[in-house]
């Protein structure tokens, strides 16, 4: 069974736009949820992360949106540039001490 | 110099061969973990270690072992390799006792299992 589902798989976005990126979980134990980015020959970094005591965090052009009845969270990445083109893994874990679960990815393209 | 090494970068090997991937970290963590990224199915866990003396198996351990030699470091074995465990193999740290709940990644080995 997969614990954080992720979508869409795949996202290309024209420059400027709104790119947005969906994940699902279902262990209601789970409290904290970062998003990491990938870029080809490297390993994923935290891009930014929320704890369910708040609905939204922001972070430049990254938001967070968190939905605790829906068991659902999303990225948003607002002015999508050509350098966030890059695969994005959405995690869960229970307060940080149990090892991230990941979705599946979603590779992004931003096209000029 | 990388906080996180993972070696190599890239093997081939052949299949039923005993393969060794390594890690080691100079973030002074306690905890490593290993991954395994496929296309499409994201980023899953083999093994992860909490502290020298502690090992615990993932979400996908069978035909893998590990060792935690030392705190910094953590190798993965594949004691028979076969093609389907042709992959991208991550190593990653982390220390949430300092209030800091981010993983952090290797550059990853990507092995080919021919």
């Amino acid at each position: 069974q997969q614990q954080v589902k992720q979508s869409p798989q795949s996202l290309i976005v024209q420059k400027g736009g709104i790119s947005i990126i969906n994940c699902a979980y279902e262990n209601t134990a789970f409290d904290y949820f970062p998003w990491y980015q990938q870029f080809p020959g490297k390993g994923p970094a935290l891009l930014i992360a929320i704890r369910p005591d708040v609905s939204e965090k922001k972070e430049g052009r990254f938001t967070i949106s968190f939905n605790k009845s829906a068991k659902q969270f999303s990225l948003h990445i607002m002015d999508s540039q050509p350098g966030d083109s890059a695969t994005y893994f959405c995690a869960a874990s229970i307060s940080g001490n149990t090892p991230l679960v990941f979705g599946k990815g979603t590779r992004l393209s931003v096209i000029a | 110099d990388a906080d996180v090494t993972q070696t190599p970068r890239n093997r081939i090997t052949k299949t039923g061969k005993r393969i060794m991937l390594e890690c080691s970290q100079t973030k002074g963590h306690d905890r490593m973990y290993w991954y395994r990224q496929d296309p499409g199915l994201g980023l899953r866990l083999i093994y992860y270690s909490f502290d020298v003396k502690d090992i615990n198996k993932g979400e996908i351990s069978d035909g893998y072992s590990v060792s935690r030699q030392a705190q910094a470091k953590f190798s993965l074995s594949l004691e028979s390799a076969i093609p389907n465990q042709t992959a991208l193999y991550f190593c990653a740290t982390s220390d949430p006792r300092r209030g800091n709940t981010e993983a952090f990644f290797g550059q990853g080995t990507r092995l080919t299992v021919v």
